[in-house]
């Protein structure tokens, strides 16, 4: 069957680093999105995957490894407003989306 | 530039009564869909559409049915609401269905089944 998996819950400090992994087992891959959540609103697009390597935004980065079928999203710099669920999607063979159930993020002063 | 919009925002249902959840974009996507969000678990996909006139069955169709007469619009409806069928849905849409368009949401629908 096909699997996202990702930590439930982590927590971290303002100013600090956080790396949120996520490992995927999908018919096919063609490629893979990280959104952000906050309680209550609607996902919001972050990143987008495909080849190998990290793709940096700002304070956002991904990162993606097609042979180990794994990727992170990093945070640098955290602020508290990045306290919110960040959900990993990967693309199958049919180019359905399969979600992981969310890594709910809480930042700490 | 409102984006996805979703009506209505909340709702409490009885068993056995229908409903229609109302999706509008404004973004000219050839591609909606509708998930459904529960605690603990990913999206999943209930129904979605490729374009105007067209829809096809997700992970979870059973106990919904869907419409999309203009390609702005996508409704969901609920026959006959069951208390298994409480959850927020969430309506998204995007240019075309190639891996590389994310897709973008409405703000959910909040759906509370008695």
């Amino acid at each position: 069957g096909q699997n996202i998996d990702q930590p439930t819950e982590m927590t971290a400090t303002e100013g600090a680093i956080v790396q949120i992994n996520c490992t995927y087992q999908t018919s096919g891959f063609n490629g893979l999105f990280w959104y952000q959540q906050h309680a209550g609103e609607a996902p919001t697009f972050l990143s987008y995957n495909v080849l190998d390597g990290l793709e940096e935004k700002g304070r956002f980065s991904s990162f993606l490894s097609r042979s180990k079928g794994y990727s992170y999203l990093l945070l640098k710099e955290l602020q508290m407003k990045d306290s919110a669920s960040y959900l990993c999607a990967a693309i199958d063979s049919n180019y359905q989306l399969i979600w992981g159930a969310g890594t709910k993020l809480i930042i700490k002063p | 530039n409102a984006g996805v919009t979703q009506t209505p925002k909340f709702r409490v249902l009885k068993t056995g009564q229908s409903m229609t959840l109302l999706c509008a974009q404004d973004m000219n996507h050839e591609y909606m869909y509708w998930y459904r969000q529960d605690p603990g678990m990913g999206l999943r996909l209930i129904h979605y559409s490729v374009g105007e006139g067209t829809t096809a069955k997700g992970e979870v169709p059973d106990g919904y049915n869907v419409s999309r007469l203009k390609k702005q619009n996508f409704l969901l409806g609920l026959e006959s609401a069951a208390p298994s069928q409480t959850s927020v849905y969430f309506c998204a849409s995007s240019f075309h269905g190639d891996g590389n368009q994310p897709q973008h949401f409405g703000d959910g629908t909040r759906l509370s089944i008695l």
